[in-house]
């Protein structure tokens, strides 16, 4: 299986911080098969990027992702109050299908 | 709208069975492969299995800690898909999602095609509990 392990496990910012989360893989991901979601408590989760870089729709600017291979990253380039949530980085590129255990963006 | 809706969770005891159901509107549901997913209490999030379009055979796949046990089935011309879940363990309390994703073939490989899961249920919650 392949494992996706998140860093860190908390980061706790102010609103128009920058955050950068990580997301590191046990094998190499093709980059087509790497996803973003964030999660609020009691929402499911929300598609923010596929492809390691590509928005889905209606995600703003302010949400990129980049990485290959095993490295891969969530930048929020200025943390807006409505982005502290939970951010889990997700691969389809092979079976089983993983998810990282999740980043916390928390407000300091 | 695009909308996916979950639906059958409840409290089930240990050992017995339950189905939820997943309906979609607002697309084509017979073109997408359909997916659940599940994240227990407090913790992350975890795929459970997926049942292929019937363009690509219709076919299922599941995590190892499900097989044998939960089964997923489709009705595309209702537009349901379904999740059966047999032997239910303690475990296996969650709430669980279902998402969808165009399916087909790269370079001979079956993949979902870009952007999978884009649309999620609320989901729905399933306890087992004595």
């Amino acid at each position: 299986d392949i494992v996706l392990t998140q860093s860190p496990g908390t980061l706790s910012l102010t609103p128009g911080e920058r955050a950068t989360l990580s997301c590191r893989a046990s094998q190499s991901v093709s980059s087509t098969y790497l996803a973003w979601y964030q999660q609020k408590p009691g929402q499911a989760p929300r598609l923010l990027i596929y492809g390691a870089s590509s928005r889905a729709t209606g995600i703003p600017d302010r949400f990129s992702g980049s990485g290959s291979g095993t490295d891969f990253t969530l930048t929020i380039s200025r943390l807006e109050p409505e982005d502290f949530a939970v951010y889990y980085c997700h691969q389809y590129d092979g079976s089983p299908w993983t998810f990282g255990q999740g980043t916390k963006v928390e407000i300091k | 709208e695009v909308q996916l809706a979950e639906s059958g969770g409840g409290l089930v005891q240990p050992g017995r069975s339950l189905r939820l159901s997943c309906t979609g509107s607002g697309f084509t549901f017979g073109d997408y492969a359909m997916s659940w997913f599940r994240q227990a209490p407090g913790r992350g999030l975890e795929w459970v299995g997926v049942i292929r379009s019937k363009a690509y055979g219709g076919t299922t796949e599941y995590v190892a800690s499900v097989k044998g046990r939960f089964s997923i089935s489709r009705d595309d011309s209702k537009g349901f898909a379904y999740l059966q879940m047999i032997s239910l363990k303690t475990e296996d309390t969650a709430v669980y999602y279902c998402t969808r994703g165009r399916d087909g073939y790269v370079w001979g490989s079956y993949r979902l095609k870009e952007p999978a899961f884009d649309i999620w249920g609320q989901g729905t919650m399933v306890t087992v509990s004595s």
